[in-house]
C-alpha cells in the first residue's frame, strides 16, 4: 500500500521568509513518481513538479526548489522569499508503476495550508 | 475553453434530490477521474475512466453513479445523498493511466447536502 504523510498541517510565515514543506512517502514499488500540487482558494489543483524514483537530482524553478532523498523517503518543497500569492494548500502525491495495482492512481498527502502574511 | 471545466461550481441539494455534476476536458486526454475532497481529509479517488471504460470504483456508495459518454466528458450522478457527502468534488484528466502523467484538475463543484 502507498502512503504519503505531510506532517505540517498549517504553516504561517511573513512575506520574504523561506519556508519548507515536508513530505514523506511509503511504497513497495521500485519505480514510482512523486508530485507536488498547489491548491489556491479558487479550488483547482495546479501541477508543480514530477520526479521519478530514479532521479534524485534536486530541482529549482524560480523561487521553488525540491529536495528528493530516497534514503529517507522524502520529497520536500522549499519556497524562497515567499510571497502572499504563495498562500494555498500544497499537496504531495505518489503514483506507482503502471501495470501494477496502483497504475496511475495518485495517493495524496493531507496537504499543508500555507499562509504568507504581508 | 481550455483545460478542465466543471459545472456547476456550487450546488445545494436536499437528501431526496437527484442532480448531476459535469466535467469536460479540452486537452485530448484519455483518462478521467473523480475525487472527493472533504475537510481535513486527503483527496479520495472515487472513479477512474480510461477511454470511456471504468477501471476503478473505489468502494464508492451506489448513490454516486458515474458516466463517461466519451473521452472528453465525465458526469457524476447523485441521488439520495447524505449530509456527510457534502464536499468539494474534483474532476481531473491525464493523457493516459501511465503513472508518470500528471493529472490536470478542474476547479471543482462545492456540494452541500441539507
Amino acid at each position: 500500500a502507498q502512503k504519503v504523510t505531510q506532517a505540517q498541517t498549517e504553516i504561517s510565515v511573513v512575506e520574504k521568509e523561506d519556508v519548507t514543506l515536508d513530505c514523506v512517502y511509503e511504497t513497495r514499488d521500485t519505480t514510482y513518481y512523486l508530485f507536488w500540487y498547489k491548491q489556491p482558494p479558487s479550488g483547482e489543483l495546479v501541477f508543480l513538479i514530477r520526479r521519478n524514483s530514479f532521479d534524485e537530482q534536486n530541482e529549482i524553478s524560480g523561487r521553488y526548489s525540491w529536495n528528493f532523498q530516497k534514503s529517507t523517503s522524502s520529497f520536500n518543497f522549499t519556497i524562497t522569499a515567499s510571497q502572499v500569492v504563495d498562500s494555498a494548500v500544497y499537496f504531495c502525491a505518489l503514483s506507482g508503476a503502471a501495470g501494477g495495482t496502483s497504475y496511475g492512481k495518485l495517493t495524496f498527502g493531507q496537504g499543508t495550508i500555507l499562509t504568507v502574511h504581508p | 475553453e481550455t483545460g478542465v471545466t466543471q459545472t456547476p461550481r456550487h450546488l445545494v441539494m436536499g437528501m431526496t434530490n437527484k442532480k448531476s455534476l459535469k466535467c469536460e476536458q479540452h486537452l485530448g486526454h484519455n483518462a478521467m477521474y473523480w475525487y472527493k475532497q472533504s475537510a481535513k481529509k486527503p483527496l479520495e479517488l472515487m472513479f477512474v475512466y480510461s477511454l470511456e471504460e471504468r477501471v476503478e470504483n473505489n468502494s464508492v456508495p451506489s448513490r454516486f453513479s458515474p458516466e463517461c459518454p466519451n473521452s472528453s466528458h465525465l458526469f457524476l450522478h447523485l441521488h439520495t445523498l447524505q449530509p456527510e457527502d457534502s464536499a468539494l468534488y474534483l474532476c481531473a484528466s491525464s493523457p493516459s493511466l501511465r503513472s508518470y502523467n500528471e493529472q490536470f484538475f478542474g476547479p471543482g463543484t462545492r456540494l452541500t447536502v441539507l
